[in-house]
């Protein structure tokens, strides 16, 4: 069966430090990768996806970036940190290969406070 | 992307059947609507999709009108762990991708 891992669980960090958010998936090949943040008390909002290695599509403006070094690795980083960077990031993945119908498993998330 | 528009919030008893409407006035032809439901402090869950026809799965089953321009999704007997956010979301393969778009959702309460 497939499984999804993210790290951190949760995180504190000072403004305008560096970030690394892990997401590791098994159990499957080729996935599509997600990352989406939710905002407190908001929805969420998807960030980056890539149907494959090295192959990253942007969907927002913003002080973040994503890499996609191996197959079933998917990591999120931030040079510097601000105060908005606060959240709750998941990391997803699907199959990728059923139009419309494709069914999007999420990571357990990292809650980020940036202080 | 196609819209939905959904109560903010909606409450239930207990053992007894909950349905959670959705409006897609705009869907196209080929969206296929979605459903998941987010649990406090939890990433989102799949619960269900369909196209046309009504569905179901273990979880629960998804009514679609016959113009698809709203659906409900239904528990059959709510229990306490069913109180989670709901989101109703349409998706349409483009581009690259399928995307999920989340809106606010329907906050579900469960009484006991």
């Amino acid at each position: 069966s497939q499984t999804i891992h993210q790290w951190p669980a949760t995180l504190v960090q000072p403004v305008g430090s560096p970030l690394s958010l892990e997401c590791t998936v098994e159990g499957t090949s080729n996935p599509n990768l997600y990352w989406y943040r939710q905002a407190a008390g908001r929805g969420l909002q998807l960030l980056f996806y890539s149907v494959g290695i090295g192959q990253i599509s942007s969907e927002v403006p913003q002080n973040l970036s994503a890499s996609r070094p191996q197959d079933r690795q998917f990591i999120l980083s931030s040079k510097k940190l601000l105060l908005s960077d606060s959240g709750f990031y998941l990391c997803a993945w699907s199959v990728g290969s059923l139009a419309g119908a494709d069914t999007q498993y999420f990571g357990p998330g990292t809650r980020l406070t940036v202080l | 992307d196609a819209k939905t528009t959904q109560p903010n919030s909606m409450e239930s008893n207990e053992e007894e059947p909950v349905h959670l409407p959705c409006n897609h006035s705009t869907i196209s032809g080929t969206d296929y609507i979605h459903w998941y439901r987010q649990l406090p402090s939890q990433g989102p869950e799949y619960v269900i999709h369909g196209l046309t026809s009504n569905v179901n799965n273990r979880m629960a089953s998804l009514a679609i009108a016959e113009d698809r321009k709203s659906s409900t999704l239904i528990l059959h007997r709510a229990t306490l762990r069913d109180a989670a956010v709901y989101y109703c979301i349409l998706m349409n393969y483009g581009g690259a991708t399928n995307k999920l778009i989340f809106g606010t959702g329907t906050l579900l309460a469960v009484q006991p």
